[in-house]
């Protein structure tokens, strides 16, 4: 199993742009979801899928959007860049079940937005 | 909203000694779980240990363990006989056990205590 992939693994974006980060994950998780890392932050939940056709919002959710239209990928869409979103980006999957269901994170993508 | 709350911006302990980390949370809620996360220089995180807040018997695996007092909301972690490779940051962070429907589901981070193993 790959677990959590993440592509690319780093981005330099100019103000404006768009671009779409990608997650994939063959764990048959029904839970994905999308953080931010900035420095001296904990990660930030961004937003989140319970399993294919369904999102919805994290914490800090504007400038992004997302869609799950298979169990396996969850994209993240960042529509016109801006240099607040410049961050570290982790995606993150889990079993849906109640429970302590550890989240199986991806290597992260460092995107810089000048 | 939960926060989490890491008052440690930064450990140093020599290898082969036991080093606690601190970590306050504020919930209203009474089902939930807890959670350590190491992330080393790589950027991976790694889960370390987990915590329901259900169970009053404190979780531990291997060398890490933890202090749970859930009256006093607080969720330490423990690393005994320290080695080099424990040297990341380390994440507590926490999970609702409710079923959200309409609001956010995933985990609440703290900022994080930088551990640096002295050899």
């Amino acid at each position: 199993n790959a677990g959590v992939t993440q592509t690319p693994k780093f981005q330099v974006l100019k103000t404006g742009q768009s671009m779409t980060l990608q997650c994939a994950q063959d764990m048959n998780h029904e839970y994905m979801s999308w953080y931010r890392q900035d420095p001296g932050m904990g990660l930030r939940l961004i937003h989140y899928s319970v399993g294919a056709g369904i999102t919805d919002q994290g914490e800090v959710p504007n400038g992004y959007n997302v869609s799950r239209s298979t169990t396996e990928d969850f994209p993240l869409r960042l529509l016109s860049a801006a240099p607040s979103q410049t961050s570290v980006y982790f995606c993150a999957s889990s079993y849906r079940d109640r429970g302590a269901n550890e989240q199986f994170f991806g290597p992260g993508t460092r995107l810089t937005v000048l | 909203a939960q926060t989490v709350t890491q008052s440690q911006p930064e450990m140093s302990v020599q290898e082969a000694e036991t080093v606690t980390l601190s970590c306050t949370y504020d919930t209203s809620e009474s089902d939930y779980y807890l959670f350590w996360y190491k992330q080393p220089p790589s950027r991976q995180m790694i889960l370390v240990i987990r915590q329901e807040a259900y169970k009053q018997q404190n979780a531990t695996e291997n060398r890490f363990s933890v202090n749970f007092q859930k009256a006093a909301k607080s969720f330490s972690l423990k690393i005994s006989d320290s080695q080099l490779g424990d040297a990341a940051m380390y994440f507590c962070a926490y999970r609702s056990a409710a079923w959200s429907g309409g609001g956010a589901d995933g985990l609440t981070f703290g900022k994080g205590t930088h551990l640096i193993i002295q050899p």
